[in-house]
């Protein structure tokens, strides 16, 4: 079955970076972009950006942008979404999602990581 | 960037009700809209994907309509289960972004 499983929860200090992974199986890696969401506390779901397991093509949110690395190992099977410069309002539930390449929609989630900022 | 509004942002219902969720996108996206649902602590589930077609494995008793900047995501006869919080997205063009939620609470 389609399973997304990412790595666990981190508590960074403001201007540190974090690298949350998200490792694929169950189906053909390559065959579906990963995007990645994530929600503050209590608050709704942000797109923060795509990435093609194919070709490694990338869109990121302009609100992310220039702080936001999206990367894919299809040795692995395994996607990474790395934020630098990490402010408290980074503190949220970061999660990967599969996107088939037909048609844009998140078909399979993972569990989610949950990133702290705090000093 | 594309902006989606939901309504109502929560609403009180009883089981075996009819349940309907409006999304607006404040310009035209076609059928490019993504019905999720999320319960607490855990990922959102993929409801109906391109407006109106439902996901694999999701009840029938979850439809979507509408096209062009107005969406219905309506429930039939809500159950036990279907306590949650759902979320509209549109897929036209990046930033894909979402509405900003409506709660179903048990009434």
């Amino acid at each position: 079955q389609v399973q997304l499983v990412q790595s666990g929860a981190e508590v960074k200090k403001p201007g540190a970076s974090v690298k949350v992974s998200c490792k694929a199986s169950g189906y053909n890696f390559i065959a579906y972009g990963i995007s990645w969401v994530r929600q503050a506390p209590g608050q709704g779901l942000e797109w923060m950006g795509w990435i093609s397991t194919y070709n490694g093509n990338t869109k990121y949110a302009q609100k992310v942008q220039g702080r936001v690395t999206m990367t894919t190992d299809t040795s692995t099977t395994t996607a990474y979404m790395e934020l630098r410069s990490l402010r408290s309002d980074d503190t949220a539930a970061y999660y990967c999602a599969r996107e088939p390449t037909d048609w844009a929609h998140l078909d399979s989630w993972g569990q989610g990581t949950l990133v702290t900022v705090s000093s | 960037d594309i902006q989606m509004t939901q309504s109502p942002s929560s609403l009180s219902a009883s089981v075996g009700d009819r349940v309907t969720i409006t999304c607006r996108a404040s310009q035209s996206i076609s059928i490019f809209l993504n019905w999720y649902q999320q319960k607490p602590g855990k990922a959102p589930k993929l409801l109906i994907y391109a407006a109106s077609s439902l996901q694999s494995g999701v009840p029938s008793r979850f439809s979507g309509s509408g096209s062009g900047t107005d969406f219905t995501l309506t429930i039939s006869s809500l159950q036990p289960e279907d306590f949650a919080t759902y979320y509209c997205q549109q897929s036209v063009s990046t930033p894909y972004t979402f509405g900003q939620g409506a709660k179903v609470e048990i009434k």
